[in-house]
C-alpha cells in the first residue's frame, strides 16, 4: 500500500470532549510524526513515534497523546478539547527516524465549538 | 529551537515569470525540506537536501550550509503552481522532527 491516509478528513467536536485521529502509513514506514497546523501558520511538531515508542515531543500538553501500532497505523488522541485545538492535524511517515523520505497525509480538519 | 524564516510571505506572479522563495534558519541542520501545500491541506514533499542543488522539472532547490540559507526557484511559472510553499528543517537535536517555516503563499495569474 502506498501513501499516507488520515481519517476522518473533517471533524467537529464540542469543547471538553475527547477525539481520536487516525493515520495509516506506508508499509515499512516505522517512524510517524504528528503536526498541528493552525490557520495561516506553519505546522507545529506534536510528537514522533519510532517502532511504537515515542521518541520526540514538541511543546504540547499531556492531553495530547499518541499510539503507534505494528501494522504502521497510528493515532493521535486529544482529551479535554479546547477551542484553540481547532486546526489541521497532519501525519507524516518515514522509513527511518532520521526523517528521510517523509510522506504526508492530507490531514484531518478539527473544529472545536 | 531552530527558527525558520521564509520570504516573501505572499507572492503574486504572472504566468511565465521566474520565481524565487527564500528560507533561512538559525542553527545547524541535518536536512532541509521544501514542501508544497494546496488548499485543503495535503502536503507534498518537493525536495530534501543537505547540500548543493537539486532539480526536478521546473523546480530547483539550492542550499548554502555556511550561510544557513536555501532558495526554491520555479522557472516558467504556471497557474497550477499556485500553492503555499513551506520550508522545513530537521536536526539531530530536535530528534529529526521537522521544524517548519510559516510558508510562502504563491499565486500565479494567467
Amino acid at each position: 500500500e502506498t501513501g499516507v491516509t488520515q481519517s476522518p478528513t473533517h471533524l467537529i467536536k464540542t469543547r471538553g470532549q475527547q477525539v481520536t485521529l487516525r493515520c495509516s502509513s506506508q508499509s515499512g514506514h516505522n517512524t510517524v510524526s504528528w503536526y498541528q497546523q493552525a490557520l495561516g501558520q506553519g505546522p507545529q511538531f506534536i510528537f514522533q513515534y519510532y517502532r511504537e515508542e515515542e521518541n520526540g515531543r514538541g511543546n504540547f500538553p499531556p492531553r495530547f497523546s499518541g499510539l503507534q501500532f505494528p501494522n504502521y497505523s497510528s493515532e493521535l488522541n486529544v482529551n479535554a478539547l479546547e477551542l484553540d485545538d481547532s486546526a489541521l492535524y497532519l501525519c507524516a511517515s518515514s522509513p527511518d527516524p532520521l526523517g528521510y523520505g517523509y510522506t504526508f497525509g492530507s490531514g484531518t480538519r478539527l473544529t472545536v465549538v | 529551537k531552530n527558527e525558520v524564516e521564509q520570504s516573501p510571505q505572499n507572492l503574486t506572479a504572472q504566468e511565465g515569470e521566474f520565481i524565487t522563495i527564500n528560507c533561512s534558519y538559525s542553527v545547524g541542520i541535518s536536512a532541509l525540506h521544501w514542501l508544497q501545500q494546496h488548499p485543503g491541506g495535503g502536503i507534498v514533499s518537493l525536495f530534501m537536501l543537505s547540500s548543493g542543488k537539486k532539480k526536478h522539472g521546473r523546480l530547483i532547490a539550492t542550499i548554502n550550509i555556511q550561510e544557513k540559507h536555501s532558495s526554491l526557484h520555479i522557472t516558467a511559472s504556471h497557474p497550477r503552481d499556485s500553492a503555499v510553499y513551506i520550508c522545513a528543517v530537521s536536526s539531530s537535536n530536535s530528534g529529526y522532527a521537522l521544524n517548519f517555516g510559516k510558508g510562502t503563499s504563491l499565486l500565479v495569474t494567467p
